[in-house]
């Protein structure tokens, strides 16, 4: 199976909005409402901040945001914050298999 | 709240079986309508899904991996496990085990290094 496809990397600067794209196929992000994003600070576990496309988990701050049209997904951080420095995954459920993004580093 | 703990060698040879263990407190395994799956990230690389188990009983595996992986529940013990046959050192990664709700890893262990070497 083949990992999702997202930038190898995002910047931008505090106080401002960024987006990360993550592109699959009719098989996973295309044909199901359940893609998630996990935030991975150096040496530490993912954490959920996003599932089924567009819901926050309890205690994510509501500057992430996220949608979903066709075969890609996409994850908006806004207002910028310097923990907000990470790396970011998609995830999608693919019918009885999970796939992960490629993963994208978010310099602030 | 749920948490999750892997446990198992840090170190396994080559052609040998990776054996983990994760333990979970604050909520039955065998309880409501969730996945318990595992999770590894190589060195530097990226998140790779192994498998899950359904709390029905089901297992689902990743198709790269599935002759060589197994998923199985302990009730008893509130643990699951899993066992990697045949390894390599491109099984060499940090093993994570997880709680799925809305098809969504929403709870994590902190992880543990498994390195396959001589």
């Amino acid at each position: 199976q083949s990992a999702l496809t997202q930038p190898a990397s995002v910047s931008g600067s505090p106080g401002e909005s960024i987006t990360i794209s993550c592109t699959g196929t009719s098989s996973d992000v295309g044909n199901y409402n359940l893609v998630s994003w996990y935030q991975q600070h150096p040496g530490k576990a993912p954490k959920l901040m996003i599932y089924e496309i567009t819901k926050r988990p309890s205690g994510v701050s509501n500057r992430f945001s996220a949608s979903k049209s066709g075969n890609t997904a996409s994850l908006t951080i806004s207002g910028l914050q310097t923990e907000d420095e990470a790396e970011y995954y998609c995830g999608s459920y693919a019918g009885r298999r999970w796939v992960f993004g490629t993963g994208t580093q978010v310099t602030v | 709240q749920l948490q999750l703990q892997e446990s198992g060698p840090g170190l396994v040879k080559p052609s040998g079986t990776l054996s983990l263990i994760c333990s979970v407190s604050g909520g039955s395994i065998s309880s409501g309508n969730y996945f318990w799956g595992w999770i590894r990230q190589p060195p530097g690389k990226g998140l790779e899904w192994i498998g899950s188990h359904y709390y029905s009983g089901s297992n689902y595996y990743n198709p790269s991996l599935k002759n060589r992986v197994t998923i199985d529940i302990d009730t008893s013990k509130n643990q699951f496990s899993l066992s990697l046959s045949s390894v390599t050192a491109a099984d060499t990664a940090v093993y994570y085990c997880a709680h799925t709700t809305a098809a969504a890893f929403d709870q994590w262990g902190q992880g543990t290094l498994v390195t396959v070497s001589s």
